[in-house]
């Protein structure tokens, strides 16, 4: 019963560095998102795919990329980390659109110095 | 200002206490989910409701969705130290697909 699984689990970047995020469900979900949690300001949609082959910004898509490689995968890429980027980073997946349950991974705890 | 403002904040109760928790907006949402946080882990969806007026329960917990569909409260009775984590209540505009949460309550039952 995997679900939505993310790594790695915890990072640590300096300032100017890449990484990318991994997330990935066994569901057959068509669609999948990127969601960042701060102290008090719950979770801020970064960016969402719909279905396969389809990517668009959420709220704060400032200085990530994404990619769907399949169906199954869902990427999210901080090209050049700033501390701002500190936060935990959440995936999720959903059967589709509508009024639906989504179904988060354990997180990311990203921080940059 | 968030589109979605839960009060309180933070709660701390003792085991056997009742406490609500509200999520209010000026828009209008056409669903509003609320989903409890444990730390370490991803939120897990505890309901869904859809109809103005709308009231579900499960088990000690009573979630009210208004009658206008801008606000919700979620009603704890008797709460129990597995209670303790962090409630969002999060939010579905007719108009689009995207969810909105709120900041979120973080509620704790001591033994």
């Amino acid at each position: 019963n995997a679900g939505v699984t993310q790594t790695p689990k915890f990072q640590v970047l300096k300032t100017g560095q890449s990484m990318t995020l991994q997330c990935a469900q066994d569901m057959n979900h068509n669609s999948m998102y990127w969601y960042r949690q701060d102290p008090g300001m719950g979770l801020r949609l970064i960016y969402y795919s719909a279905s396969e082959g389809t990517t668009d910004k959420g709220e704060v898509p400032n200085g990530y990329n994404v990619s769907r490689l399949n169906k199954r995968e869902f990427s999210l890429r901080l090209e050049s980390a700033a501390p701002s980027q500190t936060s935990v980073y959440f995936c999720a997946s959903s059967q589709g659109q509508g009024v639906e349950k989504l179904f988060f991974g354990s997180g990311t705890q990203l921080s940059v110095l | 200002t968030q589109l979605l403002e839960q009060s309180p904040q933070f709660l701390s109760i003792q085991e056997g206490e009742n406490l609500t928790v509200y999520c209010n907006s000026s828009s209008v949402f056409s669903s509003l989910q609320w989903y409890r946080q444990e730390p370490g882990e991803g939120p897990v969806l505890l309901v869904t409701v859809v109809t103005g007026g709308e009231v579900k329960k499960l088990k000690r917990l009573t979630f009210q969705f208004g009658d206008a569909r801008k606000d919700s409260s979620l009603h704890i009775t008797a709460a129990q130290p597995g209670d303790t984590g962090l409630y969002l209540c999060a939010g579905r505009k007719a108009a689009g697909n995207k969810l909105t949460f709120g900041g979120g309550t973080r509620v704790l039952v001591k033994p």
